[in-house]
C-alpha cells in the first residue's frame, strides 16, 4: 500500500467545519482513499472512500486534489463525539490478494466545546 | 442488517491457557481479517482469510496463533498457551467481494487480558 502522511493530532471547536488533510503522493492509479474513525476503545468505523472523485456520505465529504496526492477529510459541523483518531489509508481494490488496510498513527481530533 | 459480530466481548486467560476468538462477518461478506491492537499503540494487521482459504497471514506471530474461516460458522482466531504479551484488543473486519473500492466493516472487538 502506499504511505499516507497525516498530522498527528488536532483541535476543532464543536460546531465548526473540521478539515483533515492526508498526504498519498505515491497513490497508483487504481488504489482508493478510505478514512476511517476510532472512538477510545471501539472498533474502527468505517467514513468514506474515494477514487478520483470527491464523494459525500452523511458523515463527511471527501476531497480529493485532482492530481491525487491528497486528500481532505471535512467533517462539516463537528460535535464532541466525534473526537477520535482518524486514518487515512489507500488500498488497492477488491480483487488483489493482501489488499488489507494497513493503519497508520491517523490524526487525532480533538473537538472542543 | 447486522453488523461484525465478536464474541467474546472480554477474554480473560491465565498463562498457558487457549484463547478462542470468534467473528461472524456481514451477511454476503467473504473476506475476513484480523487485527491485533496493544495497548496504546496502532492497529496491526494479522491475517486475512476467504472462506476455507489463508490468503495472507504475514502479521500473524509464527507460533502459537492461527486462524481459520471455514465454510459454515464464524471465523476463529486461535492463540495456543497464552502469554502476558498477548493482552490487547482483537479485532475482526470483513468485507464483500467484487471490483472497486469497498469498505471493510469492522466489529467491536474482543479484549483479552492474559493473567
Amino acid at each position: 500500500d502506499a504511505k499516507t502522511t497525516q498530522p498527528p493530532s488536532m483541535d476543532c471547536a464543536e460546531g465548526r467545519a473540521a478539515n483533515l488533510p492526508c498526504n498519498h503522493s505515491t497513490i497508483s492509479g487504481n488504489e482508493y482513499v478510505y478514512w476511517y474513525r476510532q472512538i477510545h476503545s471501539q472498533g474502527p468505523q468505517y467514513i468514506i472512500h474515494g477514487l478520483k472523485n470527491n464523494e459525500t456520505n452523511e458523515m463527511a465529504s471527501l476531497i480529493i486534489t485532482e492530481d491525487r496526492k491528497s486528500s481532505t477529510l471535512i467533517l462539516p459541523h463537528a460535535t464532541l463525539r466525534d473526537t477520535a483518531v482518524y486514518y487515512c489509508i489507500v488500498r488497492g481494490s477488491m480483487d488483489n490478494a493482501g489488499n488489507m488496510l494497513t493503519f497508520g498513527g491517523g490524526t487525532r481530533l480533538m473537538v472542543k466545546p | 442488517n447486522a453488523g461484525v459480530m465478536q464474541n467474546p466481548r472480554h477474554l480473560v486467560r491465565r498463562r498457558g491457557q487457549e484463547a478462542r476468538l470468534r467473528c461472524s462477518p456481514m451477511k454476503g461478506h467473504s473476506h475476513v481479517y484480523w487485527y491485533r491492537q496493544l495497548p496504546e499503540e496502532g492497529l496491526k494487521f494479522m491475517v486475512y482469510l476467504q472462506k476455507e482459504n489463508i490468503i495472507d497471514e504475514s502479521g500473524m506471530p509464527k507460533e502459537r496463533f492461527s486462524a481459520e474461516f471455514p465454510k459454515e460458522g464464524p471465523s476463529i482466531l486461535r492463540i495456543q498457551q497464552v502469554v502476558r504479551g498477548d493482552s490487547a484488543a482483537y479485532f475482526c473486519a470483513s468485507s464483500p467481494r467484487g471490483r472497486g473500492g469497498g469498505g471493510a466493516f469492522f466489529g467491536q472487538g474482543t479484549r483479552l487480558t492474559v493473567v
